[in-house]
């Protein structure tokens, strides 16, 4: 059985710009969420979304957003790059929504400059 | 306000040492405390699951355990090996399904 795979794995971009990462769910899994890692502050909840739907959301500015689609597969896209949003990016599915472990992809490293 | 916090912050100890990392939470109300390993590079990877009714629950060398009543939870590792090398990642979910995450422990095992 496939893992969680998240796409591109590494990106460079500039101040200003938007950027979008794609993650596919681990097949049968409908809850997906989004998680930025950085080494000060571990990891930090940017959003959750079952069936499409966002079910939670963490304490990020608008710039940050996200959708799911029928497939579960999930994007998440960051506009008005910051310098402060360098990161590893995290994406996780699970099976439903309550009590079941969190499945994470390996990330994708956005690096802004 | 729900937290979690883990230490220590980081961790260096000799191959086949023992050791244990600690995390202590104040969420309200509590369902469950898993444990993660996070090797570099990688996403986390789920170790163990902790209920309230749980005081102690073992994963081949890994044992966590639970004491709800003063909200600590640690996790012990033995006889270390290299590959332990990671970070451990303490995630307390509260009823509503919302997760709280701890910072981690960095654990670096040397030969």
């Amino acid at each position: 059985k496939a893992g969680v795979t998240q796409t591109p794995r590494y990106l460079i971009k500039t101040r200003g710009q938007q950027v979008t990462l794609s993650c596919s769910p681990i097949s049968g899994h409908r809850s997906v969420s989004w998680y930025q890692q950085t080494p000060g502050q571990g990891l930090q909840f940017l959003f959750e979304y079952f069936s499409e739907t966002q079910r939670n959301k963490g304490n990020f500015p608008g710039r940050f957003s996200g959708r799911q689609f029928s497939n579960s597969r999930s994007e998440m896209n960051v506009s008005t790059l910051e310098l402060g949003d360098s990161a590893l990016y995290l994406c996780a599915s699970r099976k439903r929504q309550e009590d079941s472990p969190l499945h994470f992809g390996n990330g994708t490293r956005l690096t802004v400059t | 306000k729900n937290q979690v916090e883990q230490s220590p912050q980081s961790l260096i100890i000799l191959e086949g040492k023992n050791c244990t990392l600690q995390c202590n939470y104040t969420v309200s109300p509590f369902s469950n405390l898993r444990w993660y390993k996070q090797d570099t590079g990688r996403g986390p990877v789920s170790l163990t699951i902790m209920t309230f009714s749980e005081n102690t629950k073992s994963n081949r060398r890994y044992t966590a355990t639970l004491d709800a009543d003063t909200k600590q939870s640690s996790l012990h590792i033995t006889a270390s090996q290299l590959s332990d090398s990671a970070s451990y990642i303490c995630v307390v979910s509260e009823n509503t399904d919302k997760l709280i995450f701890g910072t981690g422990t960095r654990l670096q095992v040397f030969p």
